[in-house]
């Protein structure tokens, strides 16, 4: 099936930092996501970004569908930004696949 | 428009129990998809319903199983738990499938015992 790697794994900030968050996946996809899991355990949609550019107010994404990857951009971050971001596919399998997530910590 | 809702939000079981878990689907939406989330395996994909029939499976054995009722609401079971069996569970939905956006709820978080 198709293999979706994120990175970093772990990355820790100051308030007021910006950071890019990485996807890259092994085969075409139909579908691509990115989700913010929130300490309850709740996955809070970010992006349905199959390819091209989106914002969102401090948050934006860019998939190069071609180039079988994705990045997820945070700027300016708060400490409410903090979790874990994961990154989602769906391939020809028709399987939505996560990859293993990047762990964000922001400090005050 | 209301979320996905899922229920119970909490269980706690023995081994050898069964289980089953509830999930509603954002009105409209037909596609109901369950994952499996440890912090050994991550999230997990384990099968996926449209109009009351499985059009999907993940590499679960057969003690998992689904299904959708025609209100699109859809339920798990577990049965013969096991110790590994304890993790986050979670259902999204979408319009018509993984081609679609999915949305997720807020899960259910099986302890096993």
């Amino acid at each position: 099936g198709i293999q979706v790697e994120q990175s970093p794994p772990d990355l820790i900030l100051q308030e007021g930092a910006n950071s890019t968050l990485r996807c890259n996946f092994s085969d075409s996809v139909n579908n691509l996501q990115w989700f913010h899991q929130n300490p309850w355990g709740q996955l809070i949609n970010l992006f349905y970004i199959p390819s091209g550019t989106k914002q969102n107010g401090r948050l934006s994404a860019t998939t190069v569908a071609t180039e079988r990857y994705s990045l997820l951009y945070i700027s300016s971050s708060q400490t409410t930004d903090s979790g874990v971001y994961f990154c989602a596919v769906v391939g020809s399998n028709y399987k939505l696949t996560f990859g293993k997530g990047t762990l964000l910590t922001v400090n005050p | 428009k209301a979320g996905v809702t899922q229920t119970p939000r909490y269980l706690i079981k023995t081994r050898g129990q069964q289980v089953t878990l509830s999930c509603s689907p954002i009105s409209g939406h037909r596609s109901v998809s369950w994952y499996q989330q440890t912090p050994g395996q991550g999230l997990q994909f384990l099968f996926e319903y449209f109009s009351e029939t499985q059009r999907n499976k993940g590499n679960f054995p057969g003690r998992f199983s689904g299904r959708q009722f025609s209100n699109s609401r859809s339920e798990m079971n577990v049965s013969t738990l096991e110790l590994g069996d304890s993790a986050l569970y979670l259902c999204a939905s979408s319009l018509a499938g993984y081609y679609n956006e999915q949305f997720f709820g807020p899960g259910t978080r099986l302890t096993v015992l």
